[in-house]
């Protein structure tokens, strides 16, 4: 079945400190995978696609077939940064949440 | 970018009866809508995808009698609580594309329903 697990529900790091996301999935086609974020008291957007191959707010995710990961990267945390972040994946219509995990960036 | 809405963005009601939630996409034409339920604490669950014009699919598991979804138009779509009660209540969200559910999601703000 197809699944999505961000293992981590809680994340916490400094302000200028590297943050590594984790996302794996399960899946038996070619994913389609995506990071959403919420910040607060906001709605759910996209932050980044794989298919993009883009960096947005310093943000990138790297695609790993071998190791079915997504995980969301940013060298340099700001506190600004700190929302709740969903990995998801596509199957034809339909998108497939992950769990989400809070990240909190302390001064 | 492109802006959903949805309304009311909380209603509480009376065990029994049924509470409408609308999605609106205000400035681009949503081929496809979904609806979410999210639990506190946990993950967003697709309840049903509708396309303008034609029937919603539902998810296994959720029941199409008690949450009926209308996409009359290509801006709005209704979600209806029918008969509700406590463990119905949860955020509600719904999502639109302008593709045949290929494009980009765009989200509303959720409807928090509570049922007394």
């Amino acid at each position: 079945a197809q699944r999505v697990t961000q293992p981590e529900k809680l994340l916490s790091v400094f302000k200028g400190a590297p943050v590594e996301l984790k996302c794996n999935y399960s899946y038996s086609g070619s994913p389609e995978l995506f990071w959403y974020v919420q910040y607060s008291r906001q709605r759910l957007q996209l932050l980044l696609r794989h298919i993009s191959r883009e960096s947005i707010k310093g943000f990138t995710a790297d695609l790993n077939k071998g190791e079915t990961s997504f995980h969301l990267k940013k060298p340099f945390a700001q506190e600004e940064d700190s929302a709740m972040y969903y990995c998801a994946l596509r199957q034809g219509f339909k998108t497939i949440f992950g769990a989400g995990t809070r990240l909190f960036v302390k001064a | 970018g492109a802006v959903v809405s949805q309304h009311p963005s909380r209603v509480i009601c009376k065990s029994g009866t049924s509470v409408k939630i609308e999605c609106r996409s205000l400035d681009f034409q949503a081929t496809t809508m979904f609806w979410y339920r999210q639990f506190p604490k946990q993950s967003l669950m697709l309840m049903a995808t509708s396309n303008e014009g034609s029937k919603a699919t539902y998810e296994q598991g959720v029941e199409k009698d008690k949450f009926l979804i209308n996409h009359a138009s290509l801006t709005l779509s209704t979600l209806t609580v029918t008969s509700a009660h406590p463990e119905d209540s949860s955020f509600y969200i719904c999502s639109a594309s302008q593709g045949l559910g290929g494009g980009e999601q765009f989200f509303g703000p959720g409807t928090r329903l509570t049922v007394l």
